[in-house]
Order: structure tokens, then C-alpha cells, then sequence
């Protein structure tokens, strides 16, 4: 496989349900992060992963808890999600320089209950 | 805090017909903007990078140029195919992490037969 996989492709949970995303990338890259994606809103960066170290956490809610335990996995651990956290879930990959593209998987579609 | 405001945020074309989408931004040190194409159901897909003032770039009937404030994709003669909808996004010197971008809210670009 090539380029960055994301499943599951669309998730139903009730919100006490505790779930996990998951996403790969067989880009080579040493850079991964999440994203979300509302109706009508632009991409929301959630966190940044660099050599498989946070390096940035958009102030998201605890409720939300990434894990990378390398720099081709990484994961989004749901729990205890409130309806307003219902929206496309984006990973993305790059190079560890300011200036490289970002290339995105195909989002994980969350609805909650 | 870096911003980035995309117009229109829709437009409908006819098959032939040129135009351009607009991206304008306020950044602390531009260190690259970005375009992508989304189709529905998608995650965004890499088009362009540029990175300085006067640069363009060309893929097939899309051009993307750079000014100190905007870009433009210009869209010369559009398919049906070329329907999606376009995300400008800024990488920039300033913040806490590298690698952070700042996406527009996006231009839905409906091309009619």
C-alpha cells in the first residue's frame, strides 16, 4: 500500500463507547498529524507528532488522547465524545521541514450518538 | 495569528468557462502556501506549493500564482472533473511548531457540462 491509510472509514459510537482511529503512512515520513473537519469550517489542526514526539496540542479536550509509537502509526483514542465531536477525522504526513506539503488520507467519518 | 480567507466560497461554472479562486492571507513570515483539492468523501490531495512572492506553478489546466497578500488558481477552459472544493493553507515562521497550517474555509468549484 502506498500513501496514508486511515480506519476505520466511518465510525457510530454511542458517547459513552470508548473507540480508537487509526492511521498509517507509507510515505517515509517522520511527521504525523490530526486534523478535524466540520461543515462549514476550515480544517482544524488537533496535533502534531515529529520522530514520534507531541510537539503540538491544539487545546483539544482530553476526551481526544493520540498515541504514535512510531513514526508511520498513529492513533486517536476516543472516549466519553460529546454530538459536537461528530465531524471527518484527518491524519496527515510530511517531512519534518516547515515548508513540505502535508498529504492526507481519506478521514475517518465519526458520528456520535 | 496567522489567517487565511478563500472567495468566493462557491462558484459554478460552465464547461470552457475560465476563471480564479482567491486566497488571501496575514502571516508572520510566510514559509509556504499550499493548495489542495477535495472531492467529496476524500481527504485533501496536495496541488501546489509556492513559496516566495512572483513564483507559479502549472498542472494541467490549473495555475497558482503568489503575491505578498493572495494567490490565485487560475482554472483555464474546466472540465466536469475539475468539480471539487479547493483549501488554500499557509505555513508560516511564526507560532510554536513547525509544520502548522492554516487553512481557509475553502471555494466549492461546481462545473456544468
Amino acid at each position: 500500500e502506498t500513501g496514508v491509510t486511515q480506519t476505520p472509514r466511518h465510525l457510530v459510537m454511542g458517547m459513552t463507547n470508548k473507540k480508537s482511529l487509526k492511521c498509517e503512512q507509507h510515505l517515509g515520513h517522520n511527521a504525523m498529524y490530526w486534523y478535524k473537519q466540520s461543515a462549514k469550517k476550515p480544517l482544524e489542526l488537533m496535533f502534531v507528532y515529529n520522530f514520534k514526539e507531541q510537539t503540538e496540542n491544539n487545546s483539544v479536550p482530553s476526551r481526544f488522547s493520540p498515541e504514535c509509537p512510531n513514526s508511520s502509526h498513529l492513533f486517536l483514542h476516543l472516549h466519553t465524545l460529546q454530538p459536537e465531536d461528530s465531524a471527518l477525522y484527518l491524519c496527515a504526513s510530511s517531512h519534518n521541514r516547515v515548508n513540505q506539503p502535508q498529504h492526507f488520507g481519506d478521514g475517518t467519518r465519526l458520528s456520535i450518538l | 495569528e496567522d489567517q487565511v480567507t478563500q472567495s468566493p466560497e462557491a462558484l459554478r461554472l460552465q464547461e470552457g468557462e475560465s476563471s480564479s479562486l482567491n486566497c488571501s492571507y496575514t502571516v508572520s513570515g510566510l514559509r509556504g502556501l499550499f493548495w489542495y483539492r477535495q472531492d467529496p468523501g476524500k481527504g485533501p490531495e496536495f496541488l501546489f506549493t509556492l513559496y516566495s512572492a512572483g513564483e507559479e506553478k502549472e498542472k494541467e489546466r490549473l495555475k497558482a500564482t503568489l503575491t505578498k497578500k493572495e494567490s490565485f488558481l487560475h482554472i483555464t477552459a474546466p472540465k466536469p472533473e475539475d468539480s471539487a472544493t479547493y483549501l488554500c493553507a499557509v505555513s508560516s515562521a511564526g507560532g510554536t511548531s513547525y509544520g502548522k497550517l492554516t487553512f481557509g474555509q475553502g471555494t466549492i468549484l461546481t462545473v456544468h457540462p
